[in-house]
This record gives structure tokens, sequence and C-alpha cells, in this order.
């Protein structure tokens, strides 16, 4: 049963950098066919899609977030992290991290974790 | 402003029936597979319809998804109050080169 598990600062202050890292354990991301997402969900809103990298570091990002985001992978951890630069208090957000497809289906989530920006 | 556009919210009561709809365009929906996503109350996403119609193992038969043109829909029949979630459509644009969501529909069960 594949699992994914978020960690990272809850509270980060604006204009500095957000920097979450997710666990992949129940399977390797090396070993994979699928990309690997971050997701966010800013509290009472919808789902934004962020980004997502494939073992080999090719990366997709949101064009509204491109300038700010990278998502990078650690195959030999098993983990891939995400980190934003620059937030502001529109960034905070229960953030996910996802398996994902070729069709951008997403099979398998991590629980979220809150991270607050704080001005 | 979502790429995708759902009705912000639907209702209907137990037993019955109810659609979901997710409008697009030729560089997301029309031109590629469709994925429907329940988020019960303070949980995580999970996914209820890949592919446009196949539902992942564990998924009731009460559940079901179709797609025509840059449209897509989510049905679900014999509504239970644990349905009472919101629902996400989701797929890939091939212009922003980016998976995009729609706004989301809150399901209540009255």
């Amino acid at each position: 049963q594949l699992q994914l598990e978020e960690s990272g600062p809850g509270l980060v202050k604006a204009s500095e950098t957000l920097s979450l890292t997710c666990s992949v354990s129940g399977g390797s991301i090396s070993g994979s066919t699928y990309y690997w997402a971050w997701i966010r969900q800013p509290p009472g809103k919808g789902l934004e899609w962020i980004g997502s990298i494939y073992n080999s570091g090719t990366t997709y990002y949101n064009p509204s977030l491109k300038s700010r985001v990278s998502i990078s992978v650690d195959t030999s951890k098993d983990q891939f992290s995400l980190n934003l630069i620059s937030v502001t208090t529109a960034d905070t957000a229960v953030y996910y991290c996802a398996r994902e497809d070729s069709n951008a289906l997403k099979d398998s989530w991590g629980q979220g974790t809150l991270v607050t920006v704080s001005s | 402003q979502s790429v995708l556009t759902q009705p912000p919210s639907v209702s209907a009561a137990p037993g019955q029936k109810v659609t979901i709809s997710c409008s697009g365009g030729s560089s997301n929906i029309w031109s590629n597979y469709v994925s429907w996503y329940q988020q019960l109350p303070g949980t995580a996403p999970k996914l209820l319809i890949y592919d446009n119609n196949k539902r992942p193992s564990g998924i009731p038969d009460r559940f079901s998804g179709s797609k025509s043109g840059t449209s897509a829909t989510l049905g679900i029949t014999g509504l239970q109050t644990g349905d009472e979630a919101d629902y996400y459509c989701g797929t890939w644009d091939t212009s922003l080169s980016a998976a995009v969501f729609g706004g989301g529909t809150r399901l209540t069960v009255l």
C-alpha cells in the first residue's frame, strides 16, 4: 500500500521560502512510471495544482506559480520536495503531495499539511 | 478563476440521483482523460473516477463518469448522507502543459 507523508514547517514568514518534503513508502519513486505532484488548498477554497516531477527530474509547473516554484526529487530517499519562494499570506494553504500518472490522475494522496504564512 | 467550470453546489434527497458537470475546452477535457475526486470534510481528496468513466477498486458502482466533447459529468445514484462532500474534476491541459482542476462542487444530501 503506497503511502505519502508531507513534512515541513507549519509557519513561514512572508517574503521567505516555504519548503516541504514528501516521503514515499510502500513503493519506490525511482522504479515507477509515475509523476509526483504537489497540490494546495487555501482554507475554504478549492484545489490548486502546483506542479509535478518525474524520477528523471523532468518538471511541470502551474504557469501562475512557475516563477516562484521548484520541485526536486531524491530517488535514493524516495522523497520529493517543494520550494516556494517569496511567499505571501495568499500562500497559506493545506499542501498535499500525490502520485500522478501521465493522464494527470492522482491515485494516492498524503494527508496534507497546513502551512500558514504570517505577515 | 478555474480552467474547468463546475457548479458551486448541488443538492438532492437521500436515495435520489445527482449529476455534477465539469466544463472545459479543446485543450483540456476534449483531448485528455478526466478524473473525479471526492473530498470529505477535513480529509484529503480521494480518486473516485479516472479515464473519464473507470472506477478504482473499492468505489461503488453508484458513482459513474462520462465525457462528451468539452464537458464531463459525474453521476451519483442512491444518494447517502455519507456522500456529502466536495467533488472536483481534473485533467491535463495540453496548452498550459499543466494539470488543472475544477473549482469544486459541494454536494448536500438533504
